[in-house]
């Protein structure tokens, strides 16, 4: 079945440093994919989402490309802030006719001052 | 502003007890959807509705139930034969269950312990 795989954390980072979380998918067929954050007690917040081959979603200095010959849609960011320090998820849409969404495990990221 | 609210926010729960926790959108959207989070791991599906009057268990659907009497309102049962249900709860919502490619909005969770 579908399935998504992202790098494990927690991921420490000084303030400014360069982000990148490595996340990767299996699927059949193109599935839209969906970066989510979530801060310490919260919900789950979309972050970015691309629906097709070499798409590049962007928000908030975040920004991730779907690559479908690597089947990865790793999360990156210039330079971090103390404020992103927050759990990251990937995820892909079911294509069946479901609306459901598969989640990898979630990465931690750390940002220091 | 729209959005989805779950309360409470906190929940306890004793031996042989069964708990609702509510969920309630103003989003207009078709779809809801019910997740439980576990430190350090992913989300887990437990219940997800298309439509109104209509679900369908998720992954993980043993000791609990749901009900879909209204569009906006999509309450979860923890019930008594759920023998390890301290966990943070999240709903979530989406504009239509039968389409995939769409993005879901989640509410701010619910956390439940036993007591």
């Amino acid at each position: 079945g579908d399935s998504v795989t992202q790098m494990e954390g927690p991921v420490t980072l000084s303030e400014e440093a360069f982000l990148t979380i490595n996340c990767t998918y299996t699927a059949t067929g193109y599935p839209s994919l969906f970066w989510y954050v979530q801060y310490p007690g919260e919900g789950l917040q979309l972050l970015l989402k691309a629906t097709k081959a070499d798409d590049k979603g962007s928000n908030k200095g975040f920004e991730a490309t779907y690559r479908k010959e690597t089947t990865s849609f790793h999360l990156e960011k210039g330079s971090v802030q103390v404020s992103d320090s927050a759990v990251y998820f990937c995820a892909l849409s079911e294509l069946s006719n479901t609306g459901k969404l598969i989640f990898g495990q979630g990465t931690t990221l750390q940002v220091k001052p | 502003d729209g959005g989805i609210t779950q309360s409470p926010k906190y929940l306890f729960r004793k031996e042989g007890q069964n708990v609702t926790l509510s969920c309630e959108q103003n989003l207009n959207h078709d779809a809801m959807y019910w997740y439980r989070q576990d430190p350090g791991q992913g989300l887990r599906l437990i219940y997800y509705s298309q439509i109104v009057n209509d679900f369908q268990k998720g992954d993980i659907a043993e000791g609990y139930s749901v009900s879909r009497e209204k569009k906006e309102s999509f309450p979860l049962t923890v019930t008594s034969a759920q023998k390890n249900p301290t966990a943070f709860y999240l709903c979530a919502s989406s504009i239509s269950g039968r389409r995939g490619n769409q993005p879901q909005h989640f509410g701010d969770g619910t956390r439940l312990s036993i007591l």
